[in-house]
């Protein structure tokens, strides 16, 4: 158990529609990672956001956004999903120890869009 | 980051070592090789990471070679549990000597570790 809580587990929703995927970090992380594993692209990194303020983004879709909260949770926004958007989301929270960083990924979202 | 090369797949017999190859010659001195490792679809698993000494910790040891081009990933007595895919992956240290950012993951190796 990494510490980093994920919800929903699983999600099967519509083509068109929006769903918003929920991560909580481990205790005192103040950054959070959001990363998208589909069968064909493999692990993509989408965004990151350090203690509320985006740091970073990659190839994250204009439909996409996100958000991290003055509580350190974070949120994914998925809007006019697409059956491309089936894939599972994973969100990790990191610790910077001296001058090395160490992420530690929750158990994802498996979303599937109909 | 600097490109990383992995064999797609590995076997290794219960109790065995298993070494996990990856190449990364084009790796600047300022990129730290990082390995991850998912066991079927959960999230990533930190494992171990160094810079270019060889590194140990409680699940498995780092030895990456003196030109800093390839290392490889031992797991000194391989259990069924360890049946995953293994990643490597290098990143880039910061001016201030910081790693951190995206992670970016290849296609790493399938291990699977058979009885």
């Amino acid at each position: 158990d990494s510490g980093v809580t994920q919800t929903p587990k699983h999600l099967i929703t519509a083509t068109g529609q929006r769903v918003t995927l929920r991560c909580s970090p481990r205790s005192g992380d103040l950054s959070v990672y959001w990363y998208q594993q589909s069968l064909d692209q493999g692990l993509q990194f989408l965004i990151h956001y350090y203690n509320g303020e985006e740091r970073a983004k990659g190839n994250i879709l204009e439909r996409f956004s996100a958000q991290q909260f003055p509580d350190l949770h974070s949120e994914l926004n998925l809007s006019s999903l697409e059956l491309g958007d089936s894939a599972l989301y994973f969100c990790a929270s990191s610790v910077q120890q001296g001058i090395v960083e160490t992420q530690y990924f929750g158990p994802g979202t498996r979303l599937l869009v109909l | 980051d600097a490109k990383t090369t992995q064999p797609p797949s590995m076997d290794c017999a219960e109790g065995r070592a298993a070494n996990l190859p990856c190449n990364h010659s084009t790796i600047s001195g300022n990129e730290y090789v990082y390995w991850y490792r998912q066991i079927h679809s959960q999230g990533p698993q930190y494992i171990i990471h160094g810079l270019k000494n060889n590194e140990t910790n409680e699940m498995a040891s780092l030895i990456i070679t003196e030109d800093r081009k390839s290392s490889t990933l031992i797991l000194p007595h391989a259990t069924l549990r360890d049946t995953a895919v293994y990643y490597c992956i290098v990143r880039v240290r910061s001016a201030g000597g910081t790693s951190y950012g995206k992670l970016t993951f290849g296609q790493g190796t399938i291990l699977t570790v058979h009885p």
